[in-house]
């Protein structure tokens, strides 16, 4: 079965670093998620890509965190600077229309930020 | 706004033990449901959904039954195998207009089952 691919699968940086995340979906998936994972906590949305267009961003750090989906396929996440708070998994998803179907998630990237 | 809330866990049973997870949810309008499972070092994947009042999702032995009139989704299993060892994860997602697919999630039940 085609499966999301995330990289890199650990990153460890010091605070005030700038960090990104790489997200490849399922290929023809049109919407894509970016997920916050805190230890102990349900995955939370940041961002919502319906094609290369931001859906939702309404919970993303925007002075710190960005994400892009330039041609509609793969993605990247930025924090910049990193705090500490930010240690955390981050996930990314993937489905067929972004339309009350199953999302596909990646394995992750955990950030541990010292 | 929506939000899930699941039984605190860990949850800890024998092979063959009768499972219950505990779900419930507040939502303005008539929300999907989804039981996510996470395996140690892996990603999320969907276990089990319901679109409706009283439909059941079912899947590997997992049943959860949507009850409009509780707001619940609980998880069940009549025998749970040491291979069900993992993270589980009660979501929603908006029906209606308001429906882009975002998941909200509870926060998680971690189970451990003993040989």
């Amino acid at each position: 079965e085609a499966e999301v691919a995330q990289s890199p699968r650990y990153k460890i940086t010091e605070k005030s670093q700038a960090v990104a995340f790489w997200c490849d979906p399922i290929s023809g998936h049109a919407t894509l998620y970016w997920y916050r994972q805190i230890l102990g906590q349900g995955p939370e949305l940041l961002v919502q890509f319906q094609d290369e267009s931001v859906v939702d961003d309404s919970q993303l750090p925007k002075d710190r965190f960005s994400a892009e989906r330039l041609k509609g396929v793969d993605s990247t996440l930025k924090i910049q600077p990193a705090e500490l708070g930010d240690s955390a998994m981050y996930l990314c998803a993937s489905s067929l229309t972004g339309r009350n179907e199953k999302l596909f998630f990646g394995s992750g990237t955990q950030l541990s930020v010292l | 706004g929506d939000s899930v809330t699941q039984m605190e866990g860990p949850v800890t049973l024998s092979e063959e033990a009768c499972l219950t997870i505990n779900c419930t949810y507040t939502a303005t309008g008539y929300p999907s449901l989804f039981w996510y499972v996470q395996y140690p070092g892996e990603g999320l994947q969907l276990l089990l959904k319901a679109t409706k009042a009283d439909d059941k999702g079912s899947n590997k032995g997992f049943e959860a039954t949507y009850r409009k009139e509780t707001t619940s989704f609980h998880l069940e299993k009549g025998s749970v195998q040491v291979s069900d060892s993992a993270v589980y994860f009660c979501a929603l997602s908006e029906s209606g207009s308001g429906n882009t697919g975002k998941l909200i999630f509870g926060q998680g039940t971690t189970l451990q089952v003993k040989p």
